[in-house]
């Protein structure tokens, strides 16, 4: 699996969009970006997902540069609950569920 | 809530000792996949469990031993405990099989060895 860095963390104002980047430069076509967050105490929770297209849901979205080198996760509005720790994860599809977690970005989100 | 249930929540443990930790995963799942996190760090791999059988195993040594039963529910052991596996452990359920399933973690077992 591709490695991917992450700054180490980032403040957000609450009700502000949180940009939170991404480098992923030696992933290979196969390979999907993933991002989970983990809040303190908690599990990591999965967020979305994407190979090269740009994808939303409910909770984010994830923006992928052309060449893939890179991505953006987006929370549009930034809420107190969002403060957590963001993993990126780039791995190949497949049926075999290991993650490869690096250190992630701590966001911080005040009033 | 993920519905992945992990007991206990918390533990205290002697060095030498020998520990089970229980998982149960999300109903319908039938992949489970237990992680090791050190303070700070990220989520390690220890290894999956599909259809009762380990089938991936990340860089841990074999005193880290696991089982998957019938219902899917599965355990994770640790022999002659070292003071450096004390970390918080997650176990995480999806539904198997498929490409790019989502993971669903339990909240972890805080181990702490003295």
């Amino acid at each position: 699996d591709a490695k991917t860095t992450q700054p180490p963390s980032m403040d957000c104002a609450e009700g502000r969009a949180a940009n939170l980047p991404c480098n992923h430069s030696t992933i290979s076509g196969n390979e999907y970006v993933y991002w989970y967050r983990q809040i303190h105490s908690q599990g990591p929770q999965y967020i979305i997902h994407g190979l090269k297209n740009n994808e939303t849901n409910e909770m984010a979205s994830l923006i992928i540069t052309e060449d893939r080198k890179s991505s953006t996760l987006i929370l549009p509005h930034a809420t107190l609950r969002d403060t957590a720790v963001y993993y990126c994860i780039v791995r190949v599809a497949a049926s075999f569920q290991k993650l490869v977690f690096g250190t992630g970005t701590r966001l911080l989100v005040s009033p | 809530e993920t519905g992945v249930t992990q007991s206990p929540t918390h533990l205290i443990k002697t060095r030498g000792q020998q520990v089970t930790l229980r998982c149960s995963s999300q109903s319908g799942h039938n992949t489970v996949s237990w992680y090791q996190q050190a303070l700070g760090q990220g989520p390690q791999f220890i290894f999956q469990y599909y259809r009762e059988e380990e089938n991936g195993r990340g860089n841990f040594p074999p005193r880290f031993s696991g089982l998957q039963f019938p219902n899917y529910s599965s355990e994770l052991n640790v022999n002659a405990l070292e003071l450096d596996d004390s970390a918080l452990y997650l176990c995480a359920s999806s539904l198997g099989g498929l490409a790019n399933e989502k993971l669903f973690f339990g909240s972890g077992t805080q181990l702490s060895v003295l």
